[in-house]
């Protein structure tokens, strides 16, 4: 698992509630992303950072926001949860601006 | 924009031949590419990368080939066992290092 850790596991949440999940790496990795899985559509990318409270959007932000205090946690929070946002959720950790992306376990989340 | 995508999404195999999984790329900018496994309820596994100045890479078992002409790559896995049953990806980035993956391909090895 690359030393990271996705929470929670699972989660189902009501439309209109927000949700947090964490990805937490114990790699001091500069990297890190937040994908989302769907049948049929592949590894989608959400947000991405750099580094500490540099982050930046991928291809499916919208509904999404990030926060990254500290090298270790990224954090993904869907503000209003919709039904479109019932997925499985991968964070992924990068070394290097162009080596292989190192994918946690991911969250699957169910929104109601 | 760039598209990566998987020729077929099913490819079965007897145990012990060897599987080749195949994968074709639309930006000929494309310099890096990935291979990734990925079995039921986990997150997709690094397996092999090759970068555009190669034409050929191999791993354990595994051999990447690149064809950058016809901007095509290729996964081939010798002596398939039952535990190379999963998905597999492939995703391709190019110089903004991010990566586009395919939708993937499911692997079932026949025993």
């Amino acid at each position: 698992d690359a030393g990271i850790t996705q929470s929670p596991r699972h989660k189902v949440t009501e439309t209109g509630t927000p949700v947090t999940l964490r990805c937490h790496q114990t790699e001091n990795h500069r990297y890190m992303y937040w994908y989302r899985q769907d049948p049929g559509h592949g590894l989608r990318l959400i947000h991405y950072s750099y580094g500490v409270k540099d982050t930046d959007k991928g291809e499916v932000s919208d509904g999404y926001s990030v926060s990254r205090s500290k090298t270790e946690d990224f954090l993904l929070t869907l503000e209003s949860a919709t039904s479109s946002q019932t997925s499985v959720y991968f964070c992924a950790i990068r070394l290097l601006y162009n080596s292989p992306l190192h994918f946690g376990n991911g969250t699957r989340l169910t929104v109601t | 924009g760039e598209s990566v995508g998987l020729h077929l999404p099913t490819l079965s195999v007897q145990e012990g031949d060897n599987s080749i999984i195949n994968c074709a790329y639309s930006n000929s900018a494309s310099d890096y590419f990935i291979w990734y496994k990925q079995e039921s309820g986990k997150g997709p596994q690094f397996i092999i990368d090759i970068r555009s100045n190669m034409d050929k890479r191999q791993g354990q078992r595994v051999t990447v080939l690149l064809n950058k002409t016809v901007k095509h790559l290729s996964l081939q896995i010798a002596a398939t066992q039952p535990g190379d049953s999963a998905v597999y990806f492939c995703a391709g980035s190019g110089a903004n290092s991010k990566l586009t993956f395919g939708k993937g391909i499911t692997l079932s090895v026949r025993p």
